[in-house]
């Protein structure tokens, strides 16, 4: 099925291991990103691409790294996961941020003990 | 940065009932996403608006870009509506969200 493919679904880390969460869409979207949720929280941007080779921060992109050599995947990496990092994970993707058909993955929820 | 405010934060509506959600924005924008949040936690988008109005069934969305200001409305409400309904705004190359109106519509 076309869409946002996300994973792992669950994940709990140690603190200062690193990990990456996979996102990968094949709608032949310009546009991918980075969110995550936390409770009493809106969605906050992470990291966000317009294209491949292209990469940007976003709201709150420290302890993260992306990159985009496709423009099918944008993995998120962890560099050294910290408890503040505990959270859950979204990765979406669209042909901009004000164009219709935002796709969101299912989420991660990581926790970091 | 844009500020994006949500109200009600909780709404508990018996069936049937007209509802409305609010989003206000504080910097001009190029388009509003409204999206809905179910407890299992998927997020769906159900419009984008960059004027006027837009309607899906029994979801109406509405936009006033000079006021800065969008509604979303449900009509004849179902329990099946009860989820998170998240405004997000697009301003340059990012969107900006609001924290999410929690609905519950009790049978």
């Amino acid at each position: 099925n076309a869409g946002v493919t996300q994973t792992p679904k669950f994940q709990v880390l140690k603190t200062g291991q690193s990990m990456t969460l996979q996102c990968a869409q094949d709608m032949n979207h310009e546009y991918m990103s980075w969110y995550r949720q936390d409770p009493g929280m809106g969605l906050r941007l992470i990291h966000y691409s317009v294209g491949a080779g292209i990469t940007d921060q976003g709201e709150v992109p420290n302890g993260y790294n992306v990159s985009r050599s496709t423009t099918e995947d944008f993995p998120l990496r962890l560099l050294s996961a910290a408890p503040s990092q505990t959270s859950v994970y979204f990765c979406a993707s669209s042909y901009g941020p004000g164009a219709l058909g935002y796709t969101f993955g299912s989420g991660t929820r990581l926790t970091v003990v | 940065k844009n500020e994006v405010e949500q109200s009600p934060q909780n709404l508990t509506a018996q069936e049937g009932e007209f509802i409305t959600i609010n989003c206000s924005y504080s910097v001009g924008i190029s388009a509003l996403h409204w999206l809905q949040q179910h407890p299992g936690g998927g997020i769906v988008s159900l419009f984008m608006l960059s004027s006027g109005k837009k309607k899906h069934g029994r979801l109406i969305a509405t936009i006033n870009i000079q006021e800065k200001h969008s509604s979303l409305h449900i009509t004849a409400s179902h329990p099946r509506d009860s989820a998170v309904y998240i405004c997000a705004v697009a301003y340059g190359n990012k969107l900006v969200f609001g924290a999410g109106t929690i609905l519950r519509v009790k049978s």
